[in-house]
């Protein structure tokens, strides 16, 4: 069964908006990451959170994790074009290493 | 960027044809790992090797198999290609001495069996 579910499913804003979205999974994690995908391409690694931390920064996105509700969210403030993307939660539950990706959310960034 | 290749990039193919997808790393990571993953839709690991000589079966069946017989090398190889295979496929290492389990990926292959 799938462990990551990224909500929204698709997101367009405006530049300069801020982008807000969810993931929630289902078992007890280690880790929980955030990737992004260009059309077409591979996955970059964006943000890494442990299940000990609330809230990460990096640049202009932010995550936070709330074990209790088996959620995290991942926000990108003041967006640009070249954020136009697919970004996936995946989780790492502990088991040899394997990551668990969610279906992503769609991120359209208007100029 | 990560230092992670695969090749061919795109590759158009008649049903039967046998086929090897490469992929190489430069970092020297200790485990790699093989995606599928249709238009849109969520990554599903296929295969994944702990080191040399190590290869094990992911979460979502595959008629494909692979090999580890080098730590820079992990080629999957389909011995007869059919449309129900035609997808992307990513390729992935992380380290484990890093501690962490992030994961590097190359562009993709995009396999197209007619």
């Amino acid at each position: 069964s799938q462990q990551g579910e990224e909500d929204p499913q698709a997101l367009s804003i405006q530049e300069g908006e801020n982008a807000t979205m969810n993931c929630s999974y289902k078992t007890s994690i280690n880790n929980l990451q955030w990737y992004r995908q260009n059309s077409g391409r591979g996955l970059v690694h964006l943000i890494l959170i442990r299940s000990n931390e609330r809230e990460k920064h990096s640049g202009r996105l932010r995550v936070t994790l709330d074990t209790s509700k088996k959620s995290s969210s991942l926000l990108i403030t003041a967006s640009r074009a070249a954020d136009t993307a697919s970004y996936f939660c995946a989780t790492d539950a502990g088991s040899n290493y394997k990551l668990t990706f969610g279906k992503g959310t769609l991120l359209t960034v208007n100029p | 960027e990560a230092d992670i290749y695969q090749t061919p990039r795109y590759l158009v193919i008649g049903t039967g044809k046998k086929i090897t997808l490469e992929c190489s790393q430069t970092m020297g990571h200790d485990k790699m790992y093989w995606y599928q993953q249709d238009p849109g839709m969520e990554l599903h690991l296929i295969h994944y090797s702990y080191g040399v000589n190590s290869t094990e079966k992911g979460d979502l069946s595959s008629e494909s198999t692979v090999s580890r017989i080098r730590t820079e090398h992990f080629p999957l190889t389909l011995e007869s290609a059919r449309p129900s295979h035609t997808s992307q496929y990513l390729c992935a290492s992380s380290e484990t001495s890093l501690g962490e389990n992030e994961q590097f990926f190359g562009p993709g292959t995009r396999l197209t069996v007619l």
